[in-house]
């Protein structure tokens, strides 16, 4: 089971909106509803920030959401702050033995 | 407060085994699959082996598979994974994380984590 593609790095200002997006196969993202998001500081645990596609985890901010078409899962950010900078992984269900492929990482870089 | 606590990590030869434990609190264990998932000095998360509520039901990634074993004490309320024949690449913090309600993903609890360097 190969891991999701994510791009290295995005980057926005302040008040803008970023999309970051990860491809599967149909045997990952395009065969489940269950993509998620996870947002990691340096040195910290990784937290949950959108699950089965576009839910977010109560206290979550409503500037996460999530969408899919096809085999590519999307998260956007809107409204960016400081303080999401961080790296961002997503994730699929996938059914077989290997329950569980991530993606890359993506670094968000808040200019 | 709902808490993952990982313990056991330390520095081991190749070749070389290590128990990881985690310690868990505030929600009934038993209810939630769980897993753990590493990540290697400045890489990505890993997905390693994940455990059924009542342990009935274990999976592994294929770059584990044979050499590490997941288990839980739901009466202890502790996850562990046992990690046999060690190698450099196995290098990580270690995550434990809760599944979702009847899932296996969307983990919304994660620990601190545990490193486990495999060096000479």
């Amino acid at each position: 089971q190969s891991a999701l593609t994510q791009p290295a790095s995005v980057s926005g200002s302040p008040g803008q909106s970023i999309t970051i997006s990860c491809t599967g196969t149909s045997s990952d993202v395009g065969g489940y509803n269950y993509v998620s998001w996870y947002q990691q500081h340096p040195g910290k645990a990784p937290r949950l920030m959108i699950y089965d596609v576009s839910n977010r985890p109560s206290g979550v901010s409503n500037r996460f959401s999530g969408s899919k078409s096809g085999n590519t899962a999307s998260l956007t950010i809107s409204g960016l702050q400081a303080e999401d900078e961080a790296d961002y992984y997503c994730s699929s269900y996938t059914g077989s033995s290997t329950l569980v492929v991530f993606g890359g990482g993506t670094k968000l870089t808040v200019l | 407060e709902v808490q993952l606590v990982e313990s056991g990590g330390g520095l081991v030869q190749p070749g070389g085994s290590l128990r990881l434990s985690c310690a868990a609190s505030e929600f009934t264990f038993n209810n939630y699959a769980m897993s753990w998932v590493r990540q290697a000095p400045g890489k990505g998360l890993e997905w390693v082996s994940g455990v059924s509520g009542t342990g009935g039901s274990i999976n592994y990634a294929d770059s584990v598979k044979g050499r590490f074993t997941i288990s839980r004490d739901n009466f202890k309320n502790m996850l562990y994974l046992q990690m046999n024949s060690l190698r450099l690449e196995d290098t990580a913090v270690y995550y434990c994380a809760k599944g979702g309600v009847g899932r296996w993903d969307a983990f919304d609890v994660w620990g601190q984590g545990t490193m486990v360097t495999v060096s000479s």
